[in-house]
């Protein structure tokens, strides 16, 4: 059973492009969540969803950011007109329930670079 | 809202050092607690958790206990190893019970020296 798959695993980007950030959860699981990691510091939580569908996305910037998961396929993080502060490692977890009390998967996480 | 303050590092020990980790919380009702390890390049990983008060998670020599009257969940090992280097976090739900996921502390690297 493959663990959750991110890719690209380094991304580099230069200001004002878009950055696509892809996470394939584990098989049967269908709660997906972003987080992003600034140097430094800890996980922050952006947002929550499950298919075709956002749970929560109190955590993210208004602008220029989003989220989906499709019936099919992986779950999408669009960063569009990216800024130097976007530069982070984002990290996609995925679990079979919500996270309140099962353990949530995490992929090796999504390195952007912006220049 | 629920959150973390876990012990800033770097923490440096030697090999067979005991390691105490600190971990406080503040949250809403008793949430499930949670220490998660990344180590280097990679992502994180759940090293164990304690779902109600008094409750002791372990895991690979690792021992927490959620204890309610101190707000606190640190982390012990009787003997470290070099193996065990890496950056260690404290974490429960937020404070949707779970819909806005996980709140973290800052992390604490671990150095451990042969």
């Amino acid at each position: 059973n493959a663990g959750v798959m991110q890719n690209p695993r380094h991304l580099v980007r230069r200001r004002g492009q878009e950055a696509r950030l892809r996470c394939s959860p584990m098989k049967g699981h269908s709660h997906v969540y972003w987080y992003r990691q600034l140097p430094e510091e800890g996980l922050k939580f952006m947002v929550y969803l499950q298919k075709e569908n956002i749970i929560d996305e109190s955590g993210m910037p208004k602008e220029r950011f989003s989220a989906e998961f499709p019936k099919e396929g992986p779950s999408i993080l669009r960063i569009q007109q990216v800024v130097r502060g976007d530069s982070a490692a984002y990290f996609c977890a995925s679990s079979p329930l919500g996270q309140g009390d099962t353990e949530a998967f995490f992929g090796q996480g999504t390195r952007l670079t912006v220049v | 809202g629920n959150s973390v303050t876990q012990m800033e590092g770097p923490v440096t020990l030697s090999e067979e050092a005991f390691l105490t980790i600190n971990c406080t919380y503040t949250a809403t009702g008793y949430p499930s607690l949670f220490w998660y390890v990344q180590y280097p390049g990679e992502g994180l990983q759940l090293l164990l958790k304690a779902t109600k008060a008094d409750d002791k998670g372990s895991n690979k020599g690792f021992e927490a206990t959620y204890r309610k009257e101190t707000t606190s969940f640190h982390l012990e090992k009787g003997s470290v190893q070099v193996s065990d280097s890496a950056v260690y976090f404290c974490a429960l739900p937020g404070s949707g019970g779970g819909a806005d996921g996980l709140t973290f502390g800052k992390g604490t690297h671990l150095i451990i020296q042969p």
